[in-house]
């Protein structure tokens, strides 16, 4: 399986400001997702990563709040922009291999103040 | 959407055998994913399952029933390094996204 790396691992912020989350996979993948896990609970999807295009947005989550890179088939960001403190959790990346399995990154743990 | 069900906690002694029931509701069913999640960790991979049956792996095992909407993740043998909680999570059409169930959390007793 692909080995996937996020920087930070986590952070603490202060209301107001953004934060920008790398997700690095050592090989070249397809489909990259952005999923986020709120304090005891499950995992939620926020987007698809979409390659050379925009990112596709799931219901509840918009662009201008949580934009979206994917310059190439190995990289892609998530940033988390005028944060409050409802947006503390992990975020995380995940992949999907050739054989459909799925698979995340270490996460991000986020706390804003 | 996916309406996903799986009970919030279980406890089971050391050696003995735990099944954490998934259903669901859901169109376009793609596969069916059990994942393992310690505090503080990532979700880890455990199993897939898009046919019916069961899908055996060492300690843990998989079963899907598509006609009654039905999955369970079988642990045998329990350690104490299996308290975690245990994540359904289902796959609905081909776009590769999944949808997770709130998660079982499974503590081993000695």
């Amino acid at each position: 399986s692909a080995v996937i790396s996020q920087k930070p691992s986590r952070d603490i912020c202060q209301r107001g400001t953004s934060l920008t989350i790398q997700c690095q996979v050592d090989s070249q993948v397809t489909m990259m997702f952005w999923y986020r896990q709120q304090p005891g609970q499950s995992l939620t999807l926020i987007a698809t990563a979409n390659q050379g295009s925009e990112a596709t947005y799931e219901s509840g989550f918009v662009i201008d709040k949580f934009p979206i890179s994917r310059p190439n088939l190995t990289f892609s960001t998530l940033t988390v922009s005028n944060m409050s403190p409802e947006d503390s959790s992990i975020y995380l990346c995940s992949l999907t291999s050739d054989s459909f399995e799925q698979f995340f990154g270490p996460g991000t743990r986020l706390t804003v103040l | 959407g996916q309406n996903i069900d799986q009970p919030t906690e279980m406890t089971a002694t050391e050696g003995a055998i735990v099944q954490i029931n998934c259903t669901y509701q859901t169109s376009g069913f793609n596969g069916l994913f059990w994942y393992q999640q310690h505090a503080g960790e990532a979700p880890t991979f455990l199993s897939y399952n898009v046919l019916d049956g069961l899908e055996e792996k060492g300690r843990f095992s998989s079963f899907l029933s598509r006609s009654k909407g039905y999955s369970y993740l079988l642990l045998k043998e329990l350690q104490m390094k299996d308290s975690a909680s245990y994540l359904c999570a289902v796959r609905e059409g081909n776009d590769y996204k999944l949808s997770f169930g709130a998660g079982t959390t499974v503590t081993v007793r000695a």
